[in-house]
């Protein structure tokens, strides 16, 4: 069955270090991988997007990683600073579908 | 003004009866979604329309049915609402041309007893 995956346990991290989040799929052949921003109570913000013939892409203190081989996706976000904390999405699109596959996302903690 | 719009914000509702959530956006989109989202498991997609004529069930349509009344507007309706609806339910959209990257509303928050 096709699956998308992202660590369900929160992570705590102190503040200045690099967060590293997780997005594993199986059974798609995804065009891109997107991530998304959502604070609580509120609709998802797009962050970036990467492309299946990219291996990274960065914007700012983020940085996303597609890896097709391994169907994995990392997500980093370097300096972390506690406005950081909020969950993140990952979303694929299968290809020509139109449609978005949402990750149950991971939920990030920064503290002070 | 916000892109994409959602009224209400929050509905407090008995079982039974006939719920109506609408969206707007200004954005300029032909893709509109509904999703729900519950705790651990993450946004759904309920309905969604590629252009005014344009009508698919997602993944959880049972219970719900959509209209697309113009390209700013999508409304998705409960026709006999049931405790397990109750949810936080956003409507997004998108332009073909962008890789499919959805915008979001502020979501309804619907609760039902």
């Amino acid at each position: 069955s096709q699956k998308i995956e992202q660590n369900s346990e929160a992570l705590n991290i102190q503040e200045g270090k690099t967060a590293t989040l997780t997005c594993n799929y199986t059974n798609y052949s995804p065009a891109y991988l997107q991530w998304y921003r959502q604070d609580p109570g509120r609709g998802p913000v797009f962050l970036l997007l990467i492309r299946e013939n990219e291996k990274e892409k960065r914007k700012e203190r983020l940085k996303v990683t597609f890896d097709t081989t391994l169907k994995q996706s990392l997500f980093h976000i370097t300096a972390s600073q506690p406005a950081d904390s909020a969950t993140y999405l990952c979303a694929l699109a299968p290809s020509n579908t139109g449609k978005l596959i949402f990750g149950q996302g991971t939920t990030l903690q920064v503290k002070p | 003004d916000a892109d994409v719009t959602q009224t209400p914000r929050n509905r407090i509702t008995k079982t039974g009866k006939r719920i109506m959530l609408e969206c707007s956006q200004t954005k300029g989109h032909d893709r509109m979604y509904w999703y729900r989202q519950d705790p651990g498991l993450g946004l759904r997609l309920i309905y969604y329309s590629f252009d005014v004529k344009d009508i698919n069930k997602g993944e959880i349509s049972d219970g719900y049915s959509v209209s697309r009344q113009a390209q700013a507007k999508f409304s998705l309706s409960l026709e006999s609402a049931i405790p397990n609806q109750t949810a936080l339910y956003f409507c997004a959209t998108s332009d073909e041309t962008g890789a499919d990257t959805q915008y979001f509303g502020p979501g309804t928050r619907l609760t039902v007893l």
